[in-house]
């Protein structure tokens, strides 16, 4: 079974900070990982994806994703933060039932942005 | 390239109405498609999903049911709609077969009153 926990339901931080965002995952399978960023009112966009290659996965918009293992988690970070970037982030894992891909995401976390 | 269609984009209706969201898929073949409900505040929650015509898996026993009457169209309906049916519905898509990405429509927010 698959499970994913997002540490922090919401994260503030000042414009040109660094953005961190924590996912830790639970996956009886070598996962796939992914992380989503959702603007209001609209629908999920990925930003990056880990399928078992490169442990340190890089995005759009500037971010990157590392896959630990030791730790079981797969931390979403961007070394400036803009305006733009406040939005709902989900991290989820993928799971697998018969020929269907099913993604189990976490509850989320809204990143705001001070000027 | 895909694009997924998600319509309408809102809708509000009255408790005990039925409800008809419809999503479709062009630019690919034999997709799998999702229907998920997200409710405010809180994460995604899977309700349906479908690898083939006529072909539906539930997630969640509720008051919603799903049809794929054709390979690209995605059905998601209710008899009669109860006030937690409320939340922004997303529809997406993947292909093949393992845990390939899933890529998601613009949503319909659907308010019952």
């Amino acid at each position: 079974a698959q499970s994913v926990t997002q540490l922090g339901s919401h994260v503030s931080v000042s414009e040109g900070a660094l953005v961190l965002l924590r996912c830790n995952y639970s996956s009886s399978v070598p996962p796939y990982l992914f992380w989503y960023v959702q603007y209001p009112n609209q629908g999920l966009q990925l930003l990056l994806k880990y399928t078992s290659a490169a442990t340190l996965v890089k995005g759009i918009n500037g971010f990157e994703a590392e896959f630990k293992k030791s730790e079981t988690s797969f931390h979403l970070t961007k070394p400036s933060a803009h305006m733009s970037d406040a939005a709902e982030y989900f991290c989820a894992v993928s799971g697998l039932s018969g020929s269907a891909s099913k993604i189990i995401f976490g509850s989320g976390t809204r990143l705001s942005i001070r000027p | 390239s895909q694009t997924i269609h998600q319509w309408p984009a809102t809708l509000v209706q009255p408790v005990g109405s039925p409800l008809s969201l419809e999503c479709t898929v062009e630019g690919t073949s034999n997709p799998n498609l999702y229907w998920y409900r997200q409710a405010a505040g809180r994460g995604l929650q899977l309700l349906f999903y479908s690898v083939g015509i006529g072909q539906i898996s539930s997630e969640v026993p509720q008051n919603l049911s799903a049809s794929r009457p054709q390979d690209r169209q995605f059905i998601l309906s209710s008899k009669k709609l109860l006030l937690s049916d409320s939340g922004f519905y997303l529809c997406a898509w993947s292909v093949g077969t393992g845990r390939e990405t899933q890529y998601f429509g613009p949503g319909t927010r659907l308010l019952v009153l």
